[in-house]
């Protein structure tokens, strides 16, 4: 299919590690968005790619968190020295201006857990 | 910055049961209005959407949301509810500029639906 694919979709990690997460956003969509879910709750908006460029940073809950999409298509999600706070789903969802009135398609999301 | 508050935590319905989720927002411009689906294990789909027009919209599956300026709400309702309706619903909203605001989610309702 055509949709947004995440990779891993489980990540296990021990407290201090770094961890990346990978976004594969709908080939074409100019928009990237970065979402953490904490469980129970709704997802929470971290970050906005519009291309390559990082528009919105200002839900990154800290400088732990980088977020980077250098040829404006994959996205990567970086998480430095993991606490267990971090542990959500992180949701990536792509969009593109002027289609569908700016929808929001969302992928699978990538469940990380820090130990 | 908008906030959405989603009224029940949990709902428990029996088949064929007419379906109402309150949905209220806090924002002071236009906004679109977004219920988004997440059956289980799955990912978010998109039930129905809000931008102008008709304040009644009609998703999928049977699915409707009123939006009602007044009182800065938009609730979902079905009138007969199926087991397969078991699933979180989140609602949801964004400035109609889009963009680097990303969406606004409440933070959910889980919906269960007993044979």
């Amino acid at each position: 299919g055509a949709g947004v694919s995440q990779s891993p979709r489980y990540k296990v990690a021990k407290r201090g590690q770094d961890v990346a997460l990978r976004c594969d956003p709908i080939s074409g969509h100019v928009s990237l968005f970065w979402y953490q879910q904490a469980l129970g709750q709704g997802p929470e908006f971290l970050t906005y790619f519009q291309n390559e460029a990082q528009l919105d940073k200002s839900g990154l809950p800290s400088d732990r968190f980088f977020a980077e999409r250098p040829e404006g298509s994959v996205s990567t999600l970086k998480i430095q020295r993991t606490q267990q706070e971090d542990s959500a789903v992180y949701l990536c969802a792509s969009s593109s201006p002027g289609l569908a009135n700016n929808e929001q398609f969302f992928g699978p999301g990538t469940r990380l857990t820090v130990l | 910055a908008q906030s959405v508050s989603q009224h029940n935590h949990h709902v428990i319905l029996s088949e064929a049961a007419s379906l109402e989720l309150g949905c209220n927002y806090s924002y002071g411009g236009t906004v679109n209005l977004f219920w988004y689906v997440q059956y289980p294990g799955q990912h978010l789909q998109l039930l129905l959407k809000y931008f102008s027009g008709d304040p009644l919209v009609k998703g999928i599956k049977g699915f409707e949301a009123e939006f009602i300026k007044s009182k800065f709400s938009f609730n979902l309702r079905k009138p007969s509810v199926q087991w397969s309706d078991t699933a979180e619903y989140f609602c949801a909203v964004m400035p109609p500029e889009g963009g680097a605001d990303g969406l606004t989610f409440g933070k959910g309702t889980h919906l269960i639906i007993q044979p």
